[in-house]
């Protein structure tokens, strides 16, 4: 069945530092890929997407792409602020069917 | 939009009581998914609609829990009798397919804190 793999955190960062959460994926087809982001108290919500191999998706500064060849998403982000300390979930979406496969999410801490 | 709707947003109970969870999906919407979320397991998928019909309820943890989707604007998750263990974050989601083919990222209510004592 499909699976999400996501680095394990927690990750605490300074503040400017670069941001890389690895995650990798295992599905039958082609799969659309997603980022959410959950802070805390909330709901999880969309941080970015793409829908097919070798697409970039990108939001607020942070970047994806859809490696079909390594199987792999991962998130990044080259200058990390505390406002981005939250939780990061990867998550896919497989077009035989209607539910996504999350990931187990990332803790991310930004310090001053 | 008011995005998706849950309520109510924290509710205590004790052991044995009655627990319903309520969800306004987004209008249009024709996906419905209940998700619960805890430090142990982190975010299971419970239970999910396809208009209005339970398409995967494998992930309903036992026959305590039930959900229903009388209508396209409105699905409750209940719990009878309510156990401590049954203690967390409760997340209902909505989606949609565009043109009918294409399956979207889902839209997250703010959850239900549930506490039972």
């Amino acid at each position: 069945g499909d699976s999400v793999t996501q680095m394990e955190g927690p990750v605490t960062l300074s503040e400017e530092a670069f941001l890389t959460i690895n995650c990798t994926y295992t599905a039958t087809g082609y799969p659309s890929l997603f980022w959410y982001v959950q802070y805390p108290g909330e709901g999880l919500q969309l941080l970015l997407k793409a829908t097919k191999a070798d697409d970039k998706g990108s939001n607020k500064g942070f970047e994806a792409t859809y490696r079909k060849e390594t199987t792999s998403f991962h998130l990044e982000k080259g200058s990390v602020q505390v406002s981005d300390s939250a939780v990061y979930f990867c998550a896919l979406l497989n077009t035989n069917a209607g539910k996504s496969t999350f990931g187990d999410g990332t803790t991310l801490t930004v310090k001053p | 939009d008011a995005g998706v709707i849950q309520s109510p947003r924290h509710e205590v109970t004790e052991m044995g009581q009655e627990v319903t969870l309520r969800c306004k999906p987004i209008s249009g919407h024709d996906y419905l998914f209940w998700y619960r979320q805890t430090m142990m397991r982190g975010l299971e998928l419970l239970i999910y609609f396809n208009n209005n019909v339970p398409i995967d309820d494998s992930g309903m943890p036992e026959d305590r829990f039930s959900a229903k989707m009388p209508n396209a604007s409105f699905s409750t998750l209940k719990i009878q009798p309510s156990e401590p263990r049954d203690s967390a974050v409760y997340f209902c989601a909505s989606s949609f397919r565009s043109g009918g083919l294409t399956y979207n990222e889902q839209f997250f209510g703010p959850g239900t804190r549930l506490t039972v004592l």
